[in-house]
C-alpha cells in the first residue's frame, strides 16, 4: 500500500521568499517520488521526480526536493518565489509494482507582490 | 510530436444519462491510466492498461465505470447512468511502460464532466 499526506492545503508566500512545501509518503516497497504541478485551467506537469539515483534532485523554473528515507519525506523547495509560481502542486508516489500515481491532496500556492 | 489527447474537452449531461470520453495516448506509448479529479476526491486513480495485459480496474468507483482499450491504443471511458458525484475532470496519461524502472506518465488536458 502506498500513501501521500500534503500538509497545508494552502500555503502563501512573498516574491523572493523561500518556498516550501511539504510532502511524506508511504510505501512498503521503495518508492518512486514525484511533484506536479497545475496551472489555473491547465493540465498536470511533471516538475521533478525521484527513482532512486540522487536523493536530491532537481527539477525545472528552479525547484528541487530531497528524498529523506529515515524521515519518508520529498518537500519541495525553491529558493525564490516568483508570481509565477502561483499554481497547485500535488506530490505522488508509485513503485515498480503499482505503476498508477497515488496523490497527495494538493497544496495552493500564492505569491504575494 | 503530439502528445495525449482527450476529447471532448468539457462534456455536460443529464443525470442517469450515459458518457463516453476518448484518451489518445501518445503513439508507441503501451501503457495508458485514467484519473479523476474532483473537489471532494482530489485526483484519484481509476484503472491502467498496460500492453495486452489484463487491466488494473482496482480504482474505478462502482460498476457504473468500464473502460476499454481497443489496438493496443485509443481508450475509451463509459460511465453510464450518470450521477451528480461524477462531476470532474478525467485525466488519462501514457507512458511507455517498460518493465523495470520508472516511466514517466504523460497527461492529457482532460474532459471536465459537469452531471446537472
Amino acid at each position: 500500500a502506498q500513501s501521500v499526506t500534503q500538509l497545508g492545503s494552502h500555503v502563501s508566500v512573498s516574491e523572493g521568499a523561500l518556498v516550501l512545501l511539504r510532502c511524506n509518503y508511504s510505501s512498503s516497497v521503495p518508492p518512486y517520488l514525484f511533484w506536479y504541478v497545475q496551472y489555473p485551467n491547465q493540465g498536470l506537469q511533471l516538475l521533478l521526480k525521484y527513482t532512486s539515483a540522487a536523493t536530491l534532485v532537481k527539477g525545472i523554473n528552479g525547484f528541487e526536493a530531497e528524498f529523506k528515507k529515515s524521515e519518508t519525506s520529498f518537500h519541495l523547495t525553491k529558493p525564490s518565489a516568483h508570481m509565477s509560481d502561483a499554481a497547485e502542486y500535488f506530490c505522488a508516489v508509485s513503485n515498480t509494482g503499482r505503476r498508477a500515481l497515488t496523490f497527495g491532496s494538493g497544496t495552493r500556492l500564492q505569491v504575494q507582490p | 510530436g503530439a502528445g495525449v489527447s482527450q476529447s471532448p474537452s468539457n462534456k455536460v449531461t443529464e443525470k442517469g444519462k450515459d458518457v463516453e470520453l476518448r484518451c489518445d495516448p501518445i503513439s508507441g506509448h503501451t501503457a495508458l491510466y485514467w484519473y479523476r479529479q474532483s473537489l471532494g476526491q482530489g485526483l484519484e486513480f481509476l484503472i491502467y492498461f498496460q500492453g495486452n495485459s489484463a487491466p488494473d480496474k482496482s480504482g474505478l468507483p462502482s460498476d457504473r465505470f468500464s473502460a476499454e482499450r481497443t489496438g493496443g491504443s485509443v481508450s475509451t471511458l463509459t460511465i453510464q447512468r450518470t450521477q451528480q458525484e461524477d462531476s470532474a475532470v478525467y485525466l488519462c496519461a501514457s507512458s511507455l511502460g517498460l518493465a523495470g524502472g520508472y516511466n514517466e506518465q504523460f497527461f492529457g488536458p482532460g474532459t471536465r464532466l459537469t452531471v446537472l
